[in-house]
């Protein structure tokens, strides 16, 4: 397995451009995890899936955020219409529900610069 | 509410020398805490997690309830060492609560 994919690895956009950010689980894994990485903050989780369905949505900054999973092995995230400050590192993850083991698995995230 | 803090974002050792970083939380139940590690050019990834009580690559945590503290630890610093730590906080399946982080650079 490739691990979790995410596309594009990087993109650089201007403000007020619609920006799409895609991830690809690993096969069999039911939970899904949209984090946002900045030097000042961390690592926020933004939202996460469990098959499918969104269970928890509060980190998601407003409403300019958006996310999907319209099946097991695909997921979205957009950002409509971006801001500079959404400039950060933004990581899917996914995991297995067998079981509270707290791994997840990263993807190599997509770095995004908006101007 | 969760939270997880680690107080530095920078931390130099040299090689051989102990290192600890801290990572302190806030939560009102029972926790489930990890240490994950993101080596230059890698993926973030588990390093341990607390149940285990496991040693990895010589790294040790322990849980202190009382000071509701997680620090990582390492008697002898190795220059392989020096990536971005998190600490992490499990408070209901899957949804972990990461700190700001803390780089570790090893120098020889």
């Amino acid at each position: 397995d490739a691990g979790v994919i995410q596309s594009p690895r990087h993109e650089v956009t201007e403000m007020g451009q619609e920006v799409t950010l895609r991830c690809k689980p690993i096969s069999g894994h039911d939970y899904l995890f949209w984090y946002r990485q900045t030097m000042m903050r961390g690592l926020e989780l933004l939202i996460y899936f469990n098959n499918n369905v969104p269970i928890d949505d509060s980190g998601m900054p407003e409403d300019r955020f958006s996310a999907k999973m319209p099946n097991a092995s695909f997921s979205t995230l957009k950002i409509q219409p971006s801001e500079p400050r959404d400039s950060a590192v933004y990581f899917c993850a996914s995991s297995w529900g067998t079981g509270f083991t707290g791994e997840l698995f990263f993807g190599e995230g997509s770095r995004l610069t908006v101007l | 509410a969760q939270r997880v803090t680690q107080p530095e974002k920078l931390l130099s050792v040299f090689k051989g020398a102990p290192v600890e970083l801290k990572c302190n939380y806030s939560y009102s139940g029972s926790p489930e805490l990890f240490w994950y590690v993101q080596y230059s050019r890698q993926r973030l990834q588990l390093l341990l997690r607390h149940i285990s009580r496991e040693s990895i690559k010589g790294f040790t945590a322990d849980l202190n309830k009382g000071e509701t503290s997680f620090h990582l630890k390492k008697p002898f610093a190795q220059e392989e060492d020096s990536a971005m730590y998190y600490c992490a906080l499990g408070a209901s399946y899957g949804k972990l609560t990461f700190g700001q982080g803390t780089i570790l650079t090893v120098h020889p």
